[in-house]
């Protein structure tokens, strides 16, 4: 079964500066797709970024970019120029190809503080 | 953009009562998705639901749990008889493809 590890509980981050939140997971699976969902205090699930397990080129999406580094199943997420806005729970999350369209299966957290 | 709207954003109950969770999918969107958060921990997948039946559900997901698309909009999610256990953030998700999965806005359920 996929496992998805995120091994930083909280984070915290100067605002302008960047921060780096770390995932990893486990998987037999050559495809796949990985996401990054920001959960903000009102507890809405927001896609910020997905990859495909295909593509060698990391995905970007304006001040949020990805280093997936599929050989070591990483997939790290980097916020640059942090805006007090980007305070929030993230969570790393796992969806196969396979089977019945496949189920997202989510990592722990990391809870992002942002200091102004 | 087009949003899962979930209803009601928060609901009390008491134990051993039925609840419905309600959920309108995305309307071009084919696949559906309920998951559980318990408070302070992981986001959890229940089951999922396509062309009128379950595809797939999980070891959370037994007989006191239920999905129904009643009507061609709405997908709904019955937990027949709530423990305190079942306290948690329900979402509602939906998917036209692989690609993209949309989430609700959720729905905290209170089981006292």
């Amino acid at each position: 079964a996929q496992t998805v590890t995120q091994s930083q509980p909280e984070m915290s981050v100067q605002e302008a500066e960047t921060v780096t939140l770390s995932c990893t997971y486990d998987t037999s699976e050559s495809d796949y797709y990985l996401f990054w969902y920001k959960q903000p205090p009102s507890r809405q699930m927001i896609l910020v970024i997905r990859q495909e397990a295909y593509k060698q080129q990391n995905a970007t999406e304006n001040r949020f970019s990805v280093n997936f580094q599929k050989a070591a199943k990483s997939f790290s997420l980097k916020i640059s120029d942090s805006q007090l806005g980007d305070a929030a729970m993230y969570f790393c999350a796992y969806r196969s190809l396979g089977g019945s369209q496949g189920n997202l299966i989510f990592g722990k957290g990391t809870k992002l503080s942002v200091k102004p | 953009e087009p949003e899962v709207t979930q209803t009601p954003s928060h609901q009390v109950t008491q134990m051993g009562q039925e609840v419905i969770l309600r959920c309108v999918p995305i309307s071009n969107h084919l696949y559906f998705y309920w998951y559980r958060q318990i408070l302070g921990q992981k986001v959890e997948f229940l089951v999922s639901f396509y062309n009128n039946e379950i595809s797939e559900k999980s070891e959370i997901f037994d007989d006191q749990f239920s999905v129904e698309r009643p009507d061609g909009s709405n997908f709904t999610l019955k937990i027949r008889s709530t423990k305190l256990e079942d306290s948690a953030m329900y979402f509602c998700a939906s998917s036209r493809d692989i690609y993209g999965y949309t989430f609700g806005s959720g729905t905290r359920l209170t089981v006292v």
